[in-house]
């Protein structure tokens, strides 16, 4: 079936332009996760959202980002005046549900949008 | 402070030899440990997923190991192929939630022929 997929694949933007990327996840997956991947680093988590819950935000490392979800369909993250330490691969994922310490359930990751500021 | 460190940084092995790739924890409280593989431009996909009471999982020639004492994890790849190129990242899940995850920063293996 068909997995998680982002859009654009590749986006340019010049410094302090707004950027919004979006993430479909697997339908009927209730959780959703954006990450950040810096280039040579590991994976730094950003949002979660789980159903119609309040998102976990705690990773979001400015105002200037912001994410959104409906339900449990599409969701879309925006950067405001995007600066050059944006610049990063954008990974979107989902769950089916909450992975607790008997049930588990795997992130299925999209393939990225790698975002480039000049 | 949760964290989860990966050794080698990187590593370099011939196709058809063994490696193993080490991830230490700090993550407290403890849900489960998995390990992705992650290829050049695509997002993780997962190998394994160990909760506290299993030690051992494989995946193919993949074999993922926990010891949830010292807090160790390390994933052994079996008669590697170029395929195996990739970069091997250890995740810890604290809390039954499930939803808090440290990333190691992965380790980057290069198989040559």
């Amino acid at each position: 079936g068909a997995g998680v997929s982002q859009s654009p694949s590749n986006k340019v933007t010049e410094k302090g332009k707004d950027v919004e990327l979006r993430c479909d996840p697997i339908s009927g997956h209730t959780a959703l996760y954006w990450y950040r991947q810096r280039l040579g680093q590991g994976l730094e988590f950003l949002i979660y959202f789980q159903g119609n819950s309040a998102p976990d935000k705690s990773g979001l490392p400015s105002d200037r980002f912001s994410a959104e979800r409906t339900g449990e369909s599409v969701s879309t993250l925006t950067i405001q005046r995007t600066q050059q330490e944006d610049s990063a691969v954008y990974l979107c994922a989902s769950s089916p549900r909450f992975a607790d310490s008997i049930l588990r359930y795997e992130q299925y990751f999209g393939p990225g949008t790698r975002l480039t500021v000049t | 402070k949760n964290q989860v460190e990966q050794s080698p940084q990187s590593l370099i092995i011939l196709e058809g030899k063994n490696c193993t790739l080490q991830c230490n924890y700090t993550v407290s409280p403890f849900s489960n440990l998995r390990w992705y593989k992650q290829d050049t431009g695509r997002g993780p996909v997962s190998l394994t997923i160990m909760t506290f009471s299993e030690n051992t999982k494989s995946n193919g020639r993949y074999t993922a190991t926990l010891d949830a004492d010292t807090k160790q994890s390390s994933l052994h790849i079996t008669a590697s192929q170029l395929s195996d190129s990739a970069s091997y990242i250890c995740v810890v899940t604290r809390g039954a939630a499930g939803n808090k995850l440290t990333f190691g920063g992965g380790t980057r293996v290069l198989v040559k022929p």
